[in-house]
């Protein structure tokens, strides 16, 4: 079945880097765009960006900028989420989901940013 | 960006009531309108999208309604397993944006 397997919970310190994974099965990558969102615990969503697969195209919320980089390996139908200079508010539940009004997303990855 | 806001916070309904909630743009987005359920622990469920059609395997008790700023998902008769957190989420202009949520509870 169609589903985005994505990679587990990172503790990271203030100012540190992290890489979260989203591992496509059941269609053709190359066929959805991508996109991220996060939830802080207890608030909504917020959208981060989308990345085609096919062409490696990105488009980042402003809020983003510079700080996050949206890439994939095609050979293993998996896009990544690199967030930078990581701070306690960026403390967040991590989503991929397949396209803009998504049918389709991961179960969440879990970012503690704490010193 | 466009600003998206849902009335009310929170509903409280008793099972098998019709509950509606509704979703304000600050400018329009056209029929470009998506809904969200949200379960606690769970990924957002897309309900809706284009403003008034919905996704693949959706109870037929979920309709969505509007265009241009106000848009309604109206849920005809509740069942227990719809008390959930429900999003509007607007993808015509960039960046795409979400509502904050209203709370769907038991009365």
């Amino acid at each position: 079945q169609v589903q985005l397997v994505q990679s587990g919970a990172e503790v990271k310190k203030p100012g540190a880097s992290v890489k979260v994974s989203c591992k496509a099965s059941g269609y053709t990558f190359t066929s959805y765009d991508i996109n991220w969102v996060r939830q802080a615990t207890g608030q909504g969503l917020e959208w981060m960006g989308w990345m085609n697969p096919n062409s490696g195209n990105t488009g980042y919320a402003q809020k983003f900028q510079g700080r996050v980089t949206m890439t994939r390996n095609t050979s293993i139908s998996t896009a990544y989420m690199e967030l930078s200079s990581l701070r306690s508010e960026d403390t967040a539940v991590y989503y991929c989901a397949r396209g803009i009004a998504a049918a389709v997303w991961g179960q969440g990855t879990l970012v503690t940013v704490s010193s | 960006e466009i600003v998206m806001t849902q009335s009310p916070a929170t509903l409280s309904v008793s099972p098998g009531e019709r509950a509606t909630l509704s979703c304000r743009a600050s400018q329009s987005v056209s029929s470009n309108l998506a809904w969200y359920q949200q379960k606690p622990g769970q990924a957002p469920r897309l309900l809706i999208y284009g403003a008034s059609t919905r996704a693949t395997g959706i109870p037929a008790r979920f309709s969505g309604s509007g265009s241009g700023t106000e848009f309604t998902l109206t849920i005809s008769s509740l069942q227990s397993e719809d008390f959930a957190v429900y999003y509007c989420q607007q993808y015509n202009n960039w960046p795409v944006t979400f509502g904050p949520g209203t709370k769907v509870d038991i009365k």
